[in-house]
């Protein structure tokens, strides 16, 4: 079966310290992979996606993901956090030959504190 | 470029009704996705329309349906409601998608938040 799992409902962090949001899948062939933030009352905003070569990947508000082929993980990375980072986080896969669709996982609540 | 937008915002409807929720996906995406978002479940696709045409299901009772219309606009609709429908309803929009999937990210609306009594 395919899925995404986040192993940490919840990632506490201090402002200005690095921070790392899990995910590790499990998916047929070559997958894309995505990461979303959802704050309060709010869609899904795009922060960026793995789809092939360098396996680290920058995306928005200086968040970087990492992609392990071999421990089919593509876990979220900041190096320096801020206070308003705080959101839920959502890791995505999007199977092949299956349009659009995307399979995500529980999501993980990162709180940063001053 | 306006974002995806979706309609109404909120929704309280009873048992044994039915609701229609509306999306308008930025301008040139002719993908449109539906996703279900509860606390217990996550989010779950529900289903996509291209051109349409729906390419894709989730694994829903047949009370949920949507439709596309030539605008790329999409219509979800929920019949006989249960208390378990009570979610936050969320619409995405890309480009052009291929049957492999493609690489385009989806652009998400606020969402509908629909409160079954």
């Amino acid at each position: 079966a395919q899925s995404v799992a986040q192993p940490e409902d919840q990632v506490n962090v201090a402002e200005g310290n690095p921070l790392t949001v899990k995910c590790t899948y499990s998916v047929s062939g070559n997958p894309y992979l995505f990461w979303y933030v959802q704050y309060p009352n709010r869609g899904l905003q795009f922060l960026l996606k793995y789809i092939t070569g360098d396996n680290l990947v920058k995306g928005s508000y200086g968040f970087e993901a990492e992609f392990n082929k071999s421990q089919t993980s593509f876990h979220l990375k900041k190096p320096s956090a801020l206070v308003s980072d705080s959101a839920l986080y959502f890791c995505a896969v999007r199977p092949y030959n299956q349009g659009g669709k995307l399979i995500f996982g529980q999501g993980t609540e990162l709180s940063v504190k001053p | 470029k306006a974002g995806v937008t979706q309609t109404p915002r909120y929704l309280i409807k009873t048992r044994g009704q039915q609701v229609t929720l509306s999306c308008s996906p930025i301008s040139g995406h002719r993908s449109v996705s539906w996703y279900q978002q509860t606390p217990g479940q996550g989010l779950q696709f529900l289903f996509e329309y291209f051109s349409e045409t729906q390419r894709n299901k989730g694994n829903f009772p047949g009370r949920f349906s949507g439709r596309q219309f030539s605008n790329s606009r999409s219509e979800m609709n929920v019949s006989t409601l249960e208390l378990g429908d009570s979610a936050l309803y969320l619409c995405a929009s890309s480009l052009v998608v291929g049957t492999s999937g493609g690489n385009n990210e989806q652009f998400f609306g606020p969402g509908t938040r629909l409160t079954v009594l």
